[in-house]
């Protein structure tokens, strides 16, 4: 199974409502990243925590990491329609110079 | 406009024929990557470069091949080999070879139909 495994596969939303995340994952990393892709377009980096960090925001964004359980999690607060998309963690992993891609979670926030 | 190009959007090959997909970037960005994503699925990593002349395998790289003659460029030829080629394909560059703390930039894509 790949390093990066998302909970839950899909989600979906009122508007105004917070959305929650998850990444899970197997090996060491030196950092994790998020990105959101909409349908059939390329990937944008949200925000980047590297291992040694617990906890950053960006805007309504809040990214949290625990290296001990191997797990990420990203908030969205007060969504908005234009959230809707796919959401991917990275990692990228100890002594490999690469990121491996989760499945990702489809979010819909509904109006 | 600083940015990754990908050409063309859509593309469409017969069984057999190899094609090529374009990427070009002008972030003077020394890695490049490209990946496949499937329906639903997520990202996987077909060749990377992280500098010119140089270039190494991913985890599905058989079928494809890629040169990186210049910086701006990382062509993706998809070969008859590749048995089921058909998918969206996602060409990415950072900043230095080392990933370290470094976002990944990416083009928007070429999608790929066999026929």
């Amino acid at each position: 199974s790949q390093q990066g495994e998302e909970d839950p596969q899909a989600l979906s939303i009122q508007e105004g409502e917070n959305a929650t995340m998850n990444c899970s994952y197997k090996t060491s990393i030196n950092n994790l990243q998020w990105y959101r892709q909409n349908s059939g377009r390329g990937l944008v980096h949200l925000i980047l925590i590297r291992s040694n960090e617990r906890e950053k925001h960006s805007g309504r964004l809040r990214v949290t990491l625990d290296t001990s359980k191997k797990s990420s999690s990203l908030l969205i607060t007060a969504s908005r329609a234009a959230d809707t998309a796919s959401y991917f963690c990275a990692t990228e992993i100890q002594g490999a110079q690469k990121l491996v891609f989760g499945q990702g979670t489809r979010l819909t926030i509904n109006p | 406009d600083g940015g990754i190009t990908q050409s063309p959007k859509y593309l469409f090959r017969k069984e057999g024929q190899n094609v090529t997909l374009s990427c070009e970037q002008n972030l003077n960005h020394d890695a490049m990557y490209w990946y496949r994503q499937d329906p639903g699925q997520g990202l996987r990593l077909i060749y990377y470069s992280q500098i010119v002349n140089d270039f190494q395998k991913g985890d599905i790289a058989e079928g494809y091949s890629v040169s990186r003659e210049k910086k701006e460029s990382f062509p993706l030829t998809v070969t008859s080999a590749q048995k089921n080629p058909t998918a969206f394909y996602l060409c990415a560059s950072s900043t230095t070879g080392v990933v370290i703390y470094n976002e990944q930039f990416f083009g928007p894509g070429t999608r790929l139909t066999v026929l």
